[in-house]
């Protein structure tokens, strides 16, 4: 069974262009996590799904990050326009019905804005 | 102050020494993870645990939920053991909700050969 699948892993932007990173969770994953990890840091959350429903977008920079699960299955998140600091590392995680318990990251989709 | 603090923050080690990985947390958890991230690679769950000790080869982790205390140990490490380490506690959910992850900044441990 595949993993989690983001896509792109890499992308290079200029600031001010947008960005959108796509990911596939686990089959049956009720859970999508997008979370955003800066270097040297731990992965900081940015939004919950359970299933089509944003249950937690509290820390989701709201002016330029939109984020979106259509159908409870795959998960796009956005940046427009993008800035500096958001260079980083854009993760993608999604856990089973139980919970946080079974709980698997994609690869993670690295961003720099020059 | 974090939620969910690790020490050390960097660590180098000898292959064959044994390691040990310490992470606190002064949130209320009702389990908690540990996760592997090899340089450029993806975070792989180790181990997830609420109570007691887990073992998968040579990686032991182990919890006490009372003292608010979890570590990670390393028996005869290997420089492939070379990675940030992080553990994540899980917070209960509140009525209604789902349960949450709070991370640690993580630990990079390098083994050299």
């Amino acid at each position: 069974e595949a993993g989690v699948v983001q896509s792109p892993r890499y992308k290079i932007i200029e600031k001010k262009q947008p960005v959108a990173f796509w990911c596939n969770p686990i089959s049956g994953h009720n859970t999508l996590y997008w979370y955003r990890q800066n270097l040297g840091q731990g992965p900081e959350l940015l939004i919950r799904y359970e299933n089509e429903e944003a249950v937690d977008d509290s820390q989701l920079p709201k002016d330029r990050f939109s984020a979106e699960r259509l159908k409870g299955v795959d998960s796009t998140l956005k940046i427009q326009p993008a800035e500096l600091g958001d260079s980083a590392v854009y993760l993608c995680a999604s856990s089973s019905s139980e919970g946080a318990n079974v709980l698997t990251f994609g690869a993670g989709s690295r961003l720099t804005v020059l | 102050k974090n939620e969910v603090e690790q020490s050390p923050q960097n660590l180098t080690a000898q292959e064959g020494e044994f390691i040990t990985i310490n992470c606190s947390y002064s949130v209320g958890i009702s389990a908690l993870h540990w996760l592997q991230q090899h340089p450029g690679g993806g975070i792989v769950s180790l181990f997830m645990l609420s109570s007691g000790k887990k073992k998968h080869g040579r990686l032991i982790a182990t919890i006490n939920i009372q003292e608010k205390h979890s570590s990670l140990h390393i028996t005869a490490s290997h420089p492939r053991d070379s990675a940030v380490y992080i553990c994540a506690g899980i917070i209960d959910a509140l009525q209604g909700g789902s349960e949450k992850l709070v991370f640690g900044k993580g630990m990079k441990l390098t083994v050299n050969p």
